[in-house]
């Protein structure tokens, strides 16, 4: 089946520095990739829908300048925390919308990443 | 815009007893409607999904959902749960014809011994 490949799947950092996520889709081809965001013990939050080629599309509440996503190719995309600060740390998941049939109008998920900034 | 609700947050339930997690959304167009399974620190899996065709649909691990219109609920049930279904469920919406999936608040299914 279909299947999302996210990494790290832990990262600590310090506060002021970046860190990027990566999200890939590996036997699919993903115009469309979206990414959460997921507090303890809530639910996802969608931050933003990355398409490939062009700008993101962020939902309202959401810097921007703050999570910057890539989708350089289809198959993968890129969320960046700039300058992350305790706030930040969250569990971030990302998804793809397989098209080919096999997701079949569903989404497949990422195993997630653990971003915990000290 | 479509929304979810699950009427449960937590959901405590002794091995080999039946169980249902409910499932309400609201939208003005017609929906996709589906369940995922959480475990910890992992991301989600699809249990099952209502496209079209028979409102009882069938899914992974002896789970299946009921999709009704008229009380727009999609409520999943286990005639038989073991500790192992032990996770967060989130039942999950999407306009027909949108990209944007939206996820209820998720139900903690716990199986005790």
């Amino acid at each position: 089946g279909a299947v999302v490949s996210q990494h790290p799947s832990r990262v600590i950092c310090k506060s002021g520095t970046s860190v990027k996520i990566e999200c890939r889709s590996l036997d699919f081809q993903a115009t469309t990739m979206f990414w959460y965001r997921q507090f303890p013990k809530q639910s996802l939050m969608l931050m933003a829908t990355s398409n490939e080629g062009s700008k993101a599309t962020y939902e309202q509440g959401v810097e921007k300048d703050k999570f910057l996503i890539n989708h350089a190719s289809l198959t993968l995309s890129t969320l960046t925390v700039t300058s992350a600060h305790p706030e930040d740390s969250s569990f971030y998941i990302c998804s793809a919308r397989d098209h080919s049939g096999q997701g079949g109008y569903g989404y497949t998920f990422g195993s997630g990443t653990r971003l915990t900034v000290v | 815009a479509q929304s979810v609700t699950q009427l449960d947050s937590q959901v405590p339930v002794f091995e080999e007893a039946p169980v249902e997690l409910r499932c309400n959304y609201s939208s003005s167009v017609s929906v996709y409607l589906f369940w995922y399974v959480q475990y910890p620190n992992q991301g989600l899996q699809l249990l099952l999904k209502y496209l079209s065709g028979s409102t009882l649909v069938k899914g992974i691990n002896g789970f299946e959902a009921e999709f009704n219109k008229s009380q727009t609920s999609f409520h999943l049930r286990k005639p038989s749960v073991h500790i192992s279904d032990t996770a967060e469920y989130f039942c999950a919406v999407m306009d027909q014809g949108d990209n944007d999936m939206r996820f209820g608040a998720g139900t903690r299914l716990t199986v005790k011994p």
